[in-house]
């Protein structure tokens, strides 16, 4: 079947610290990766997303790499503020419309 | 515009209560999906429409949970008979082929607690 796996959380950084947050999949075809983030008290929101090998998705500061060899997409940020404070979740589609499939998702705290 | 909204936001039930979540798509979206998510862990899916089609409902835990979407817009998610393990926040999301890589747009979720 279709899974994802996160690094375990939670995470907690200083402002201006580099952020990693490690995504790893197993996937029957070839499928959509994406990062949603989930700020308190708010809906899922897409956050970047990449659909095919070596794509990088970015939004916001943050960047994520297709890798199709180590089946990777690790969510990175070079400096981190408060505002990013949230839950961050990655996510496989095998097609375009169809259901997602989430990771347990990192809570990021991030301290002034 | 209208973003996906869902009703109630949070509701409280006592063991073997029927419930009845409500979900607005974004209006166009022929797509609509049910995650169920727990404390602590990420959405898992329940269930999918096409408009007024349920083309897949492999995620629902057992036959108290029953979903609808009668007109092609609003839909509903009713649980029967609620246990204490159907604790959870429900998720609804709607998409469309106009969206570009058919996005799904997220409600804020009913945080459902059973008694």
């Amino acid at each position: 079947g279709n899974s994802v796996t996160q690094m375990e959380g939670p995470v907690t950084l200083s402002e201006e610290a580099f952020l990693t947050i490690n995504c790893t999949y197993t996937a029957t075809g070839y499928p959509s990766l994406f990062w949603y983030v989930q700020y308190p008290g708010e809906g899922l929101q897409l956050l970047l997303k990449a659909t095919k090998a070596d794509d990088k998705g970015s939004n916001k500061g943050f960047e994520a790499t297709y890798r199709k060899e180590t089946t990777s997409f690790h969510l990175e940020k070079g400096s981190v503020q408060v505002s990013d404070s949230a839950v961050y979740f990655c996510a496989l589609t095998l097609t375009s419309g169809s259901r997602l499939t989430f990771g347990e998702g990192t809570q990021l705290t991030v301290n002034p | 515009g209208a973003g996906v909204s869902q009703s109630p936001r949070y509701k409280v039930a006592k063991r073997g209560q029927d419930v009845a979540l409500r979900c607005d798509p974004i209006s166009g979206h022929v797509s609509l999906f049910w995650y169920q998510q727990a404390l602590g862990q990420g959405p898992e899916f329940l269930t999918y429409f096409q408009n007024e089609a349920q083309l897949d409902k492999s995620g629902l835990p057992s036959d108290r949970f029953f979903a609808e979407r009668p007109e092609g817009s609003v839909s509903t998610l009713k649980i029967q008979r609620t246990q204490q393990e159907d604790s959870a926040v429900y998720l609804c999301a709607s998409t469309t082929a106009r969206v570009p890589s058919y996005e799904q747009y997220f409600g804020p979720g009913t945080r459902l607690t059973v008694t």
